[in-house]
């Protein structure tokens, strides 16, 4: 059973682009979950998804980011107009229920705003 | 914000028992505890939870005192793969789903 997978695992964007990270939960999970990691500080949650639904954003900055969970296809979190700011370890997270009973993690996407 | 307390550090010979305390000492009486640990730029990786009653898996141990207020995560045998940034967490399952991660305490096992 393949884990969270969550691509690219390194991303580099210069000020003003857009960053698409992809988060594909792993089989039967239905839950999914985005976290940013700031260098030397802990996770935050930022949102919490089901399958075409938003259910907790209250992590989300309120401009520039935005997720979605399509009926197909992996979950996506979007930074529109980078900045330096943004430069984090960004990790998904899934689970098979609607609770944080055992999220399991993916490896993590890396973005480095240039 | 997390409603934990753990101490910054410590460290434990390989082969050794490593316990992680953590003090919650505001816990409510349906909030879980919770045990994840970082390896160095990894995902965090689910250890044990537990509500009242002491919990063993293949992993670890994670003891719960008689009142709740404070639990430890026991190692039982620490390897070097084991060395980490281990977070205690309370939470309140199917209320809010999101993991509140404190600082955590980093646990440095030497050879």
């Amino acid at each position: 059973n393949a884990g969270v997978m969550q691509n690219p695992r390194h991303l580099v964007r210069r000020r003003g682009q857009e960053a698409r990270l992809r988060c594909s939960p792993m089989k039967g999970h239905s839950h999914v979950y985005w976290y940013r990691q700031l260098p030397e500080e802990g996770l935050k949650f930022m949102v919490y998804l089901q399958k075409e639904n938003i259910i907790d954003e209250s992590g989300m900055p309120k401009e520039r980011f935005s997720a979605e969970f399509p009926k197909e296809g992996p979950s996506i979190l979007r930074i529109q107009q980078v900045v330096r700011g943004d430069s984090a370890a960004y990790f998904c997270a899934s689970s098979a229920i609607g609770t944080a009973y055992e999220q399991y993690f993916g490896p993590g996407t890396r973005l480095t705003v240039t | 914000d997390a409603k934990t307390t753990q101490p910054p550090s410590m460290d434990c010979a390989e082969g050794r028992a490593a316990n992680l305390p953590c003090n919650h000492s505001t816990i409510s009486g349906n909030e879980y505890v919770y045990w994840y640990r970082q390896i160095h730029s990894q995902g965090p990786q689910y250890i044990i939870h537990g509500l009242k009653n002491n919990e063993t898996n293949e992993m670890a141990s994670l003891i719960i005192t008689e009142d709740r207020k404070s639990s430890t995560l026991i190692l039982p045998h620490a390897t070097l793969r084991d060395t980490a940034v281990y977070y205690c967490i309370v939470f309140l399952t199917g209320a809010n789903s999101k993991l509140t991660f404190g600082k955590g305490i980093t646990l440095s096992v030497r050879p």
